[in-house]
């Protein structure tokens, strides 16, 4: 069990490009969620993945936001256009729901810290 | 209205003494979950405690107790025997619905930090 894995762990970007994030849950897993973490404040949900379908989206995810989860495995996260307000840690968790369990656990990776310039 | 709020933003507790961390949620919802986690400066998120709404005791994980008052909708977690590794933020968070049905999308608060002093 290697954890949730998230690259790269840190990205610098001129505002207007595009960012490409990965995240490769816990292999077994499959739920994967998204969360946007600015400075100072709790997570905030993005999105979530049950195997390859995209469940839930937030309204805080706009149209320039993108996510997939192909395989049903490793999920990318695509913001276009950057802008300064997109400037956050964006954090990738997995977990898994089988097993009659009475609580789905999160697992989280470390993130992936976005600034735009 | 916020639905998870802590309103210690930091505090400082002694090496080896017990300390308690606020946390209120607002929720309509007759089913939900609570969590705490704890991120220390490398960034992940690490469960420490879950409290179900039907949960009659109060959960324990180790050194971890949460504090369940439904009434009062407060979910207090106390961290006894403080080590230097405990310093960190720790952060307070909701799932409202069933995980099963809703997926876990958590509601967080605005964390709280603490620093452990030798």
């Amino acid at each position: 069990d290697t954890g949730v894995s998230q690259n790269p762990r840190h990205k610098i970007t001129k505002r207007g490009q595009n960012v490409t994030f990965r995240c490769d849950p816990i292999s077994e897993h499959n739920r994967l969620y998204w969360y946007r973490q600015t400075l100072g404040q709790g997570p905030e949900f993005l999105t979530y993945f049950q195997n390859e379908a995209q469940l839930e989206k937030s309204r805080l995810l706009s149209d320039r936001f993108s996510a997939e989860r192909p395989k049903g495995s490793f999920s990318t996260l695509e913001i276009q256009r950057t802008e300064q307000g997109d400037s956050a840690m964006y954090l990738c968790a997995s977990s898994w729901t089988g097993g009659g369990s009475t609580n789905e656990k999160l697992f989280f990776g470390s993130g992936t810290q976005l600034s735009v310039l | 209205a916020q639905k998870i709020t802590q309103t210690q933003p930091g505090m400082f507790v002694q090496e080896k003494e017990a300390v308690t961390l606020d946390c209120t949620y607002d929720t309509s919802d007759q089913s939900y979950g609570l969590f705490w986690y704890k991120q220390p400066s490398s960034g992940e998120m690490i469960f420490l405690i879950y409290q179900g709404s039907y949960d009659e005791q109060n959960a324990t994980e180790g050194r971890y107790s949460l504090n369940f008052q439904k009434a009062r909708k407060s979910a207090n977690l106390v961290i006894s025997a403080s080590q230097l590794g405990d310093s960190a933020m720790y952060f307070c968070a909701m799932r409202e619905g069933q995980w099963y049905a809703a997926g876990n999308k958590l509601t967080f608060g605005g964390g709280t930090r603490v620093l452990v002093k030798p």
